[in-house]
């Protein structure tokens, strides 16, 4: 799997958009983008996930750049129950295989009042 | 919406006693997982489980751990003899063929 590199931590006001980055400049064609969140030592949450297009869902947004070496997690409207461990992974499509996620140190986001 | 459920969701042993951390994953899903999470430290893969047999398994999921799916229900992860090392949170996930991950919110064992 490709490995990805996140800041260690970043703040954010509440009601502000959060905006958390992840290079994955050796992402492969077959390899999508995931993000997880991790809200103190809780299971990790799955929040999204992408291949080359733009996503949106109920929780979040994820803009990958065109040579998808990178990508952004945008949080429109933060709250203080988004303050958690954010965690950007590249796997290849999980349909018919057992693949694991491989969880780096992510981002430790602090939403702020 | 539908869970993974741990219990327990804290267990604390004695040194060389075994262990078993009970799963029940959501029921439609066909693939299994276990992670563990030692205090401060990443959230590691120990054992994927497909179609009755492990599918994959980490350098950590050494003989003093093994899994089963004793009905259509349950998922388990035994520790036979445990150590003090192996002291974390053990999380639980399952996922359907096609799509993502749903964690537990883990077990917390503490060996002493």
């Amino acid at each position: 799997d490709a490995k990805t590199t996140q800041p260690p931590s970043m703040d954010c006001a509440e009601g502000r958009a959060a905006n958390l980055p992840c290079n994955h400049s050796t992402i492969s064609g077959n390899e999508y983008v995931y993000w997880y969140r991790q809200i103190h030592s809780q299971g990790p949450q799955y929040i999204i996930h992408g291949l080359k297009n733009n996503e949106t869902n109920e929780m979040a947004s994820l803009i990958i750049t065109e040579d998808r070496k990178s990508s952004t997690l945008i949080l429109p409207h933060a709250t203080l129950r988004d303050t958690a461990v954010y965690y950007c992974i590249v796997s290849p499509r999980s349909s018919g295989s057992a693949r694991q996620l491989t969880f780096g140190s992510g981002t430790q986001l602090t939403v702020l009042p | 919406e539908p869970e993974v459920t741990q219990t327990p969701s804290h267990q604390v042993t004695q040194m060389g006693q075994e262990v078993i951390l009970r799963c029940v994953p959501i029921s439609n899903h066909l693939y299994f997982y276990w992670y563990r999470q030692i205090l401060g430290q990443k959230v590691e893969f120990l054992v994927s489980f497909y179609n009755n047999e492990i599918s994959e398994k980490s350098e950590i999921f050494d003989d003093q751990f093994s899994v089963e799916r004793p009905d259509g229900s349950n998922f388990t992860l035994k520790i036979r003899s445990t150590k003090l090392e192996d002291s974390a949170m053990y999380f639980c996930a399952s996922r359907p063929l096609e799509g993502s991950y749903t964690f537990g919110s883990g077990t917390r064992l503490t060996v002493v």
